[in-house]
């Protein structure tokens, strides 16, 4: 089945060291997301790729990074991970940007900051 | 800024029962409208979307929505619940042109035998 894969599904990483969470996705979209959800919160859009374009939200930190080697994989890096950055991380694809194209959500990794 | 709200955090209803979810949206030009739904331990799939046309639309799993433009709301809908229906519900608003999405908090709905 097509899909979205997130690789792992739970990261525990310390204070400061940097840490990256990878995505895949087998549907050949163009389009990449990446958001943060913590608790009780909505998902908060953090940046996509429009194939290689990247495009930043404005409030997203700079120790957020993130990297689209081709269209199926995508990387998110946080340079130097804090206590606050322990959320659930959601990567998304979807076919092409547009306000009427759905998205397709994959499981989603946790992350937990010591 | 647009923003998205979901009135309940938490509800438990019996089997059979009917689901009503709050969703309304601050945003005054053209929205495209989403109900996802993330079932324990899992991803979030689509339940339904609305873009244009029939403001009552009909989703999987017997999931049903009205937009209703002048109260900038789309409530989700469901006339009987069963125990498989327990998860957490998700409200979201596309607007530009990116497809970018802004999500309501959720609502975590518990359905009882």
């Amino acid at each position: 089945d097509a899909m979205v894969i997130q690789n792992p599904r739970y990261q525990v990483t310390q204070f400061g060291k940097p840490v990256t969470l990878s995505c895949s996705q087998t549907l050949n979209h163009n389009v990449m997301y990446w958001y943060q959800q913590k608790s009780s919160q909505a998902p908060k859009l953090l940046f996509h790729y429009y194939d290689k374009d990247f495009n930043n939200e404005a409030d997203t930190p700079d120790n957020f990074q993130s990297r689209r080697p081709n269209t199926s994989f995508c990387f998110l890096d946080i340079r130097s991970p804090g206590l606050g950055d322990a959320a659930m991380y959601l990567c998304a694809t979807s076919r092409e940007g547009g306000a009427s194209n759905e998205q397709f959500f994959g499981p989603g990794t946790r992350l937990t900051v010591l | 800024a647009q923003s998205v709200s979901q009135h309940n955090h938490h509800v438990i209803l019996s089997e059979a029962a009917s689901l009503e979810l709050g969703c309304n949206y601050s945003y005054g030009g053209t929205v495209n409208l989403f109900w996802y739904v993330q079932y324990p331990g899992q991803h979030l799939q689509l339940l339904l979307k609305y873009f244009s046309g029939d403001p009552l639309v009909k989703g999987i799993k017997g999931f049903e929505a009205e937009f209703i433009k002048s109260k900038f709301s789309f409530n989700l809908r469901k006339p009987s619940v069963q125990w498989s229906d327990t998860a957490e519900y998700f409200c979201a608003v596309s607007t530009d042109s990116w497809g970018k999405f802004q999500f309501g908090a959720g609502t975590q709905v518990v359905v009882t035998p």
